[in-house]
């Protein structure tokens, strides 16, 4: 069974400019959820899609946004993009709520 | 706010000797906990799991020891091997939170051959 796939694996930008991710979740995982891994602040929720609609939200600006489609896929977008907003971004697809999350290997967003 | 606290931010351990790695939360509406395995360059990768109903739960070298009322849970790897270096995460989740998970800050393991 593929596990979560996550593209780009890595991404060089500069400011200002915006950015897409993509994920794919395991096969008949309706949930996605998103997180920026940093070494200050560690792993935190972006948000979730499930059926593709938003369930929930993290504290993070609105240039953060993202979307699900009918397949369970998931891209995330930021735009305006800033210094701060270099980090590793995993997706983690599950069955549902509250279940095992499993993770992709993340995209390595580099801000220059 | 940290919801979930994780102790010790890095450990080293003996070939054989035994791992422990401690978390606290405080929001008695977490009801799912998760302990995940990321290796440098790779995403968190789910190791073992337990809900508050029971109080330890074993799979192979991996046990969590879980104590509701203290709101503690630990993860022990017994027989600790050079394979097991890397950074472990506790986790907590809620029903009705939108698949929400709050992370502890993580532990860097190192074991010693």
């Amino acid at each position: 069974k593929a596990g979560v796939t996550q593209t780009p694996r890595y991404l060089i930008k500069t400011r200002g400019q915006q950015v897409t991710l993509s994920c794919s979740p395991i096969s008949g995982h309706r949930s996605v959820s998103w997180y920026q891994q940093t070494p200050g602040q560690g792993l935190q929720f972006l948000f979730e899609y499930f059926s593709e609609t938003q369930r929930n939200k993290g504290n993070f600006p609105g240039r953060f946004s993202g979307r699900q489609f009918s397949n369970s896929r998931s891209e995330m977008n930021v735009s305006t993009l800033e210094l701060g907003d270099s980090a590793l971004y995993l997706c983690a697809s599950s069955f549902g709520q509250n279940q095992p999350q499993h993770f992709g290997d993340g995209t390595r967003l580099s801000i220059l | 706010q940290q919801q979930v606290k994780q102790s010790p931010q890095s450990l080293i351990v003996q070939k054989g000797g035994i791992s422990i790695i401690n978390c606290a939360y405080e929001n008695t509406a977490f009801d799912y906990f998760p302990w995940y395995q990321q290796f440098p360059g790779k995403g968190p990768a789910l190791l073992i799991a337990i809900r508050p109903d029971v109080s330890e739960k074993k799979e192979g070298r991996f046990t969590i020891s879980f104590n509701k009322s203290a709101k503690q849970f630990s993860l022990h790897i017994m027989d600790s091997q050079p394979g097991d270096s890397a950074t472990y995460f506790c986790a907590a989740s809620m029903r009705g939170s939108g698949n929400q998970f709050y992370f502890g800050t993580g532990t860097s393991l190192t074991v010693i051959p």
